[in-house]
């Protein structure tokens, strides 16, 4: 029930299209929904998070969509470029608590020129 | 721009040997946290720490791991006797406070037992 899936695995995509992640979780419990974006050998870096109050968050071209009923989130790059190819988690916690993160396998991104 | 800073970037051991992983999470931040990361998968928390003690633990973080803030900066992870498996990208992260909900992260400490 602590688990959160993501999906795909590794996604291409053409500079200029639209980057697409999904995730799913199980514990209704989770109230924070954080994206983070990892480049190799750093660590992973807060891109952008949702509470479940919103259905979706905007920041520039990285837009979360939140599905509560579903227990879905998304993450959808606009215009994606060479720049964000990465790897991606999603993840989820409690607000509540001692908010330890509880991450999605990783999705790595390659946009190709 | 503060960041949260980790060393060793790279520390090699032996099977049995002890190591200490050190961090230095942003200077007013009070939630500070150890995940670890083996080659290939998931991030996976290890313990949460919070005024001089653990908050939270996962079933990962057994007897041989142990976790300090030894002054007022420092803040670090304890393998007691390294076993092959405790091979792993292991994470500092601090948060503010809980209201803020947003977890900074170190970039790593890469620990190969050998």
């Amino acid at each position: 029930q602590q688990q959160v899936k993501q999906s795909p695995q590794s996604l291409i995509v053409q500079k200029g299209g639209i980057s697409i992640i999904n995730c799913a979780y199980e514990n209704t419990a989770f109230d924070y929904f954080p994206w983070y974006q990892q480049f190799p050998g750093k660590g992973p870096a807060l891109l952008i998070a949702i509470r479940p109050d919103v259905s979706e968050k905007k920041e520039g071209r990285f837009t979360i969509s939140f599905n509560k009923s579903a227990k879905q989130f998304s993450l959808h790059i606009m215009d994606s470029q060479p720049g964000d190819s990465a790897t991606y988690f999603c993840a989820a916690s409690t607000v509540q608590g001692a908010q330890k993160l509880v991450f999605g396998q990783g999705t790595r991104l390659t946009i190709n020129p | 721009e503060p960041e949260v800073t980790q060393t060793p970037s790279h520390q090699v051991t032996q099977m049995g040997q002890e190591v200490i992983l050190r961090c230095v999470p942003i200077s007013n931040h009070l939630y500070f946290y150890w995940y670890r990361q083996i080659l290939g998968q998931k991030v996976e928390f290890l313990v949460s720490f919070y005024n001089n003690e653990i908050s939270e633990k996962s079933e990962i973080f057994d007897d041989q791991f142990s976790v300090e803030r030894p002054d007022g900066s420092n803040f670090t992870l304890k393998i007691r006797s390294t076993k092959l498996e405790d091979s792993a990208m292991y994470f500092c992260a601090s948060i503010k406070d809980l209201s803020s909900y947003e977890q900074y992260f170190g970039p790593g400490t890469r620990l190969t037992v050998t």
